[in-house]
């Protein structure tokens, strides 16, 4: 699975957007962006995924580059709930190559 | 929907003593992920089931480390003897994943581990 790059944390005002970066160079085709947030002592929590469209759900929105090289992981309306490690993870979606493998992620303190 | 959970939450040991640790998926998930977390990085794969089977051991130390699925269902995971590095989080995971039919689902859901100091 392609590496991804993400910056080591980040602060963000309570009730502004969080925009949090990611870049994969190397992804293939057939792989797809993952986004999951860590809060503290809790399991990591899926957020979205996508493979070249940008995507928008409940929680979240993700925006891919066209040439799908890094990503974006937008949080419209951060509140202190938010405060969590970010991960993003690129991997082949199917049974074979379905494991997540975890970087350091971004560290996001939301402020009030 | 009732998530994934785990058993004990904490579990406290000397080096060398052994250890099991607990989990039941969510209800029809096929396969089965076992994860180890640092204090500090990313959770980190040890092994996937799907259904009862292994699918990836790679990253499991095998001479200290077993896993077992029986019926499918839930997993144990053993460490024995465990050694002062093996403290860590040991994250369960589950997803859908159906072999056939249109449900296929990839996204894993994590319970809430259970943290393990070695002294």
């Amino acid at each position: 699975d392609a590496k991804t790059t993400q910056p080591t944390s980040m602060d963000c005002a309570e009730g502004r957007a969080a925009n949090l970066p990611c870049n994969h160079s190397t992804i293939s085709g057939n792989e797809y962006v993952y986004w999951y947030r860590q809060i503290h002592s809790q399991g990591p929590q899926y957020i979205i995924h996508g493979l070249k469209n940008n995507e928008t759900n409940e929680m979240a929105s993700l925006i891919i580059t066209e040439d799908r090289k890094s990503s974006t992981l937008i949080l419209p309306h951060a509140t202190l709930r938010d405060t969590a490690v970010y991960y993003c993870i690129v991997r082949r979606r199917g049974a074979a190559g379905n494991k997540l493998t975890f970087g350091g992620g971004t560290r996001v303190l939301v402020k009030p | 929907e009732a998530g994934v959970a785990q058993s004990p939450r904490y579990k406290i040991i000397e080096k060398r003593q052994s250890v099991a640790f607990w989990c039941n998926p969510i209800s029809g998930h096929a396969t089965l992920y076992w994860y180890q977390q640092i204090l500090g990085q990313g959770p980190k794969l040890l092994i996937q089931f799907q259904n009862n089977g292994v699918v990836d051991d790679s990253q499991l130390p095998k001479d200290r480390f077993s896993a077992e699925r029986l019926k499918g269902v839930d997993s144990t995971l053993k460490i024995q003897p465990a050694k002062l590095e093996d403290s860590a989080v040991y994250l369960c995971a589950s997803s859908l994943e159906s072999s056939g039919g249109s449900q296929i689902g990839y996204e894993q859901y994590f319970g809430p581990g259970t943290r393990l100091t070695v002294t």
